[in-house]
């Protein structure tokens, strides 16, 4: 699978859009992206995936970039809630061996009031 | 996270002792990962498995863990003569089988996680 970069923390306000930004340059067109996130002592949570198109369902939106190298995830109206460990993850689809998801370091994300 | 269940929610063993952790996965799925999470670090993959198959046990510990999904019942992650650093968050997660994939894909849910404290 191919590898993401991710900023470590990032803090938001309270109310405003939070963008979190992942590279993944070495991605391959078989490969998704999606979304987790932790938050403090729960398991993660699925949040959004998407292949090339944009996204968005009723926790974020997901902006790809046209060679699919980046891509966003949108938090449009952040709340103290959602103060998480925030993982992009590219993943494999093509193979059952690829099935599972590797985990980096993520964004941690701290919404301040 | 909803629908993946995991349960004990927290054990605690002595060293030595075995650990039993079950993980019934969301209606309709066929296919259960683990992950450990020790403390104050990343989420690791451990195995996957299909019913009655591993698939993958790449993340696996080569002695005292093992891992089975029988055809009938949860899937357990078993660890024996359990150490201090076996301490850590086991998460489970599971998805649908290929042929029911959703729209856009496989999409891996994950249950709330077992806690065991080794002492």
């Amino acid at each position: 699978d191919a590898k993401t970069t991710q900023p470590p923390s990032m803090d938001c306000a309270e109310g405003r859009a939070a963008n979190l930004p992942c590279n993944h340059s070495t991605i391959s067109g078989n490969e998704y992206v999606y979304w987790y996130r932790q938050i403090h002592s729960q398991g993660p949570q699925y949040i959004i995936h998407g292949l090339k198109n944009n996204e968005t369902n009723e926790m974020a939106s997901l902006i790809i970039t046209e060679d699919r190298k980046s891509s966003t995830l949108i938090l449009p109206h952040a709340t103290l809630r959602d103060t998480a460990v925030y993982y992009c993850i590219v993943r494999l689809m093509i193979k059952a061996a690829g099935n599972k998801l590797t985990f980096g370091g993520g964004t941690r994300v701290l919404v301040k009031p | 996270n909803a629908g993946v269940m995991q349960n004990p929610r927290h054990l605690v063993r002595r060293r030595g002792q075995e650990a039993r952790l079950r993980c019934s996965p969301m209606k309709g799925h066929s296919h259960v990962y683990w992950y450990r999470q020790l403390p104050e670090e990343g989420l690791k993959f451990m195995v996957y498995l299909q019913k009655e198959n591993i698939i993958d046990e790449s993340g696996m510990p080569k002695e005292r863990f093992s891992a089975e999904f029988p055809k009938e019942g949860p899937s357990i992650l078993r660890i024996q003569q359990v150490v201090r650093g076996d301490s850590a968050a086991y998460f489970c997660a599971s998805s649908p089988r290929r042929l029911q994939q959703e729209r856009y894909g496989n999409t891996i849910y994950f249950g709330e996680g077992s806690w065991l404290t080794v002492v």
